[in-house]
Order: C-alpha cells, then sequence, then structure tokens
C-alpha cells in the first residue's frame, strides 16, 4: 500500500522548544520533501532529500533542518521553534526529482505559543 | 526560478456546469505539469498532469490543456459534482528540476 505517514499530527509547543516532525514513506522512494502551508500562501518548500543524507534547501530554510538516515524515512527539526513557523507542514515523497508524482502525507498541524 | 501563476484564488459553479482553472508559468524549459487536489481539512493528492509532448490530456471529467507558445494550461473539470469542491494546485517542472506550485484555486460546487 503507497503511503507516507507523518507523526506527530497535531502539536503544540512553546517559543524556544525544539520540535520534531516525523515522516515515513513504504515505497523505496528516492526523493522527499518537507512543505509548510499557510492560508494564503499555497506549498512553500522547506527542503527537499534526494536520497540518504542528500539534502538541499527549499526556498525557506531558515530555522529549520533536516535529516535522512534511512531511505523511507526523512525528519525535519525545528530548533528553538519561533511563533511564525505555526503552520500545516506536509512532507511529500516521488520516485524521483522532477517530473514525477508527489505522494503527500496527512500534515503535521503544528502551534508554536 | 520557475514562477507559476493560478489566476483565480477562489471559483464558483454550479452543479452540472464546467469549471475552468488556468495558470500560467515562466520558464519555457518546463515539460511537466501536474495538477494536485486538496479537500477542505486533508492532505493533497495528484489527480492529472500532462507533459509537453501533448497538448490536451483527459482522464474521465478532467481535462488538462497546454499552450507551450502562451505559457498557460488550464484544468477543466466537466459535469461538475459537490465532490469536485476543492483546492486545485498547478505546478509546473523541467525535467530535471524540481517542481513548482502554484498559489491554489478554490472551487466551490454549488448545488
Amino acid at each position: 500500500d503507497m503511503k507516507v505517514t507523518q507523526m506527530p499530527r497535531y502539536l503544540i509547543k512553546r517559543m524556544g522548544e525544539n520540535v520534531l516532525l516525523e515522516c515515513g514513506q513504504d515505497m523505496s522512494h528516492e526523493t522527499m520533501y518537507w512543505y509548510r502551508q499557510d492560508p494564503g500562501l499555497g506549498l512553500q518548500l522547506i527542503y527537499i532529500s534526494y536520497d540518504v543524507d542528500s539534502n538541499s534547501e527549499g526556498d525557506i530554510p531558515k530555522g529549520y533542518r533536516v535529516s535522512r538516515k534511512k531511505r523511507e524515512h526523512f525528519s525535519l527539526i525545528l530548533d528553538s521553534a519561533k511563533t511564525n513557523q505555526t503552520s500545516v507542514y506536509f512532507c511529500a515523497s516521488s520516485l524521483d526529482w522532477g517530473a514525477y508524482e508527489q505522494y503527500f502525507g496527512p500534515g503535521t498541524r503544528l502551534t508554536v505559543l | 526560478g520557475e514562477k507559476v501563476e493560478q489566476h483565480e484564488s477562489t471559483l464558483s459553479v454550479r452543479e452540472g456546469d464546467s469549471a475552468v482553472i488556468n495558470c500560467t508559468y515562466t520558464d519555457t524549459a518546463s515539460s511537466y505539469f501536474p495538477w494536485y487536489k486538496q479537500e477542505a481539512g486533508k492532505s493533497l493528492h495528484f489527480v492529472i498532469d500532462i507533459r509537453s509532448n501533448v497538448d490536451r490530456k483527459q482522464s474521465q471529467r478532467l481535462i488538462v490543456l497546454l499552450d507551450k507558445k502562451a505559457k498557460r494550461f488550464s484544468l477543466h473539470i466537466t459535469a461538475t459534482q459537490p465532490e469536485d469542491s476543492a483546492i486545485y494546485f498547478c505546478a509546473a517542472s523541467r525535467s530535471n528540476n524540481r517542481i513548482f506550485f502554484g498559489d491554489g484555486t478554490q472551487l466551490v460546487v454549488k448545488p
């Protein structure tokens, strides 16, 4: 079953706390992505991972870092979260980068107080 | 880099009518144009795509048209149903580059 999972689905943190968002996929896809979605702003790409330990900044990487130690798992880390990082975060995966369908996870709604 | 614009931020149609969502792009080298649907409170999922070697593609009630000269593509939904109500995102990419998304069009199908 082709699936992208995200944990947790909902998270409330205080400003300055560290945040770990986790994403998994069972399709052996090489490429994985982290996006954030804010009302009226569509999807903003935070990071792309082309494979294990091969990550690249997207459009809004500041304040975020990522880790990919296994092909099926991609983490987004917020060190010292800020209130403007309150958003819905989506993970996605695709067979390869570029012209391939992306499969999206269910999203994580993060609130930073 | 590529910039994808969706011209309608919201679109309202009557059930049974057709809906058309228009997008433009800037990179003449873009060759892949997917569309994604996001229902209220849910994630995105792929609905249809078109590649630059064709100018029309149909999948059931969905038709995608591509005008490479004008750098414009569109999603046509025929015989709309309430379950078509959602945000639709267009996107574009080169064959060897990341995908760039538009900001989304909220489609409302009224009974």
